[in-house]
């Protein structure tokens, strides 16, 4: 099962790019990068996903490079409201037996 | 719409009382997981099911049972709940598919207070 490290947390300003980055050395070959957003008492909910180089989709950008090890998630023109943990997921349950491993998260800090 | 839906919201209760949380998912996806969340250890995986009648165990699966009967629900059910189960739960569900690219629905969560 693929591991992934974040920094736990980050601050940032209103109208400022947030880059956050997460590391997957042993990402398999057929593992997708998937991130998510979490507000406090709410469940994690999709943000973008991803293979390999770049995705983007009305929110946000995914930068995957060539080694696929890393991925960033890009959100452009953060507002307070972007303020919230943001998890890297790696893998899918249909290529892990079903588990699925979290990590800690990165907790955003938007500030006006 | 399309979601999962967890209850109750929040629960208080007493160790040792049994309790289930129910897990329903309008998508007909085939897997659903557990998690358990607390502060400073993130998303914790309780139980999985790739499908009906199919279930497994996660990262910390003690104390609680699981089943799936049908597609669309997938209760967490609490024998004997003890103080250390108090937590924010989740339940979660996706498409089935080797490879596929579907990313995981999450409920709204379930505060469960064990006393």
């Amino acid at each position: 099962l693929a591991k992934t490290t974040q920094p736990i947390s980050m601050d940032s300003y209103e109208g400022q790019e947030v880059n956050i980055t997460c590391s997957h050395n042993n990402i398999a070959t057929n593992d997708y990068i998937t991130w998510y957003q979490q507000f406090p008492s709410q469940g994690p909910r999709f943000i973008i996903q991803g293979y390999k180089t770049k995705v983007t989709n009305e929110v946000a950008s995914l930068f995957i490079p060539a080694d696929r090890k890393s991925s960033t998630l890009s959100l452009p023109r953060v507002s307070l409201s972007d303020t919230a943990v943001y998890y890297c997921l790696v893998g899918d349950p249909y290529n892990q037996g079903g588990k699925l491993i979290f990590g800690q998260g990165t907790e955003l800090s938007v500030k006006p | 719409e399309a979601q999962v839906t967890q209850n109750p919201r929040y629960l208080i209760t007493v160790t040792g009382k049994k309790l289930t949380v129910t897990c329903s998912q309008n998508m007909n996806h085939e897997y659903m997981s557990w998690y358990r969340q607390d502060p400073g250890l993130g998303l914790r995986q309780i139980y999985y099911s790739m499908n009906v009648e199919v279930t497994d165990k996660g990262d910390v699966p003690e104390g609680y049972k699981v089943s799936r009967k049908e597609k669309r629900n997938f209760p967490l059910i609490l024998e004997s709940p003890s103080p250390n189960q108090t937590s924010l739960y989740f339940c979660a569900s996706s498409l089935s598919g080797l490879g596929n690219n579907s990313p995981l629905h999450f409920g709204n969560g379930t505060r469960l207070t064990v006393t």
